[in-house]
């Protein structure tokens, strides 16, 4: 069974700080993964994606997140974080074949100003 | 440009009700799914469905159906809900491979049973 795991799950910092979220899955072949966002009270919007090809993907916002294929990780950065950057964020993975994504428990990213 | 619209936002049931959450998406996209979500448990898929006519089983469909017998819309139905059916619920749907493309969500439905 597929699994994704997101160890941290209250992240606080201060505006300008880096920030890298963990995401590590359990699937041994083909994968897609993905980075949702969910802004308070809102519902989880796309961050980035990947299928294949260049392991470092750039999404919205100046986010970006690295696939490293032998530590299963996808995790998620970005350089300097803004007070709007406040928000749950989500890794999910789609094996292939698989119908559905697989979320993680989430993260809970809070930037003080 | 109204992406997928669930409806209601917000309801209170109390226990032993039933209702239904609708699901409408305007993209034609085959996929369509339903996930609750609940602190700390992120979300889980509930039921989703391939194609209009059919349904599957997700990783939680205990107390739950499921009807698509229109492409655009994926009927969620609680037939006796229950306290541990509290949840937020999202719809999502996808384009044709599979889930691949990622998905557009809905704005949720927050269910709390009483």
């Amino acid at each position: 069974a597929q699994s994704v795991s997101q160890h941290n799950h209250h992240v606080i910092l201060s505006e300008a700080a880096s920030l890298e979220l963990g995401c590590n899955y359990s699937y041994g072949g083909t994968v897609n993964l993905f980075w949702y966002v969910q802004y308070p009270g809102q519902h989880l919007q796309l961050l980035l994606k990947y299928f294949s090809g260049d392991p470092l993907v750039k999404g919205i916002k100046g986010f970006e997140a690295e696939f490293i294929k032998s530590k299963f990780s996808f995790n998620l950065r970005k350089p300097s974080v803004q007070w709007s950057d406040t928000a749950e964020y989500f890794c999910a993975v789609n094996s292939l074949g698989a119908n559905n994504l697989f979320f993680g428990t989430g993260t809970r990213l809070t930037v003080i100003p | 440009n109204a992406g997928v619209t669930q409806t209601p936002k917000f309801r209170v049931l109390k226990t032993g009700q039933s209702m239904t959450l609708l699901c409408a998406q305007d993209m034609n996209h085959e996929y369509m799914y339903w996930y609750r979500q609940d602190p700390g448990m992120g979300l889980r898929l509930i039921h989703y469905s391939v194609g209009e006519g059919t349904t599957a089983k997700g990783e939680v469909p205990d107390g739950y159906n499921v009807s698509r017998l229109k492409k655009q819309n994926f009927l969620l139905g609680l037939e006796s809900a229950a306290p541990s059916q509290t949840s937020v619920y999202f719809c999502a749907s996808s384009y044709l491979d599979r889930a691949s493309n990622g998905y557009t969500f809905g704005s949720g439905t927050r269910l709390t049973v009483v």
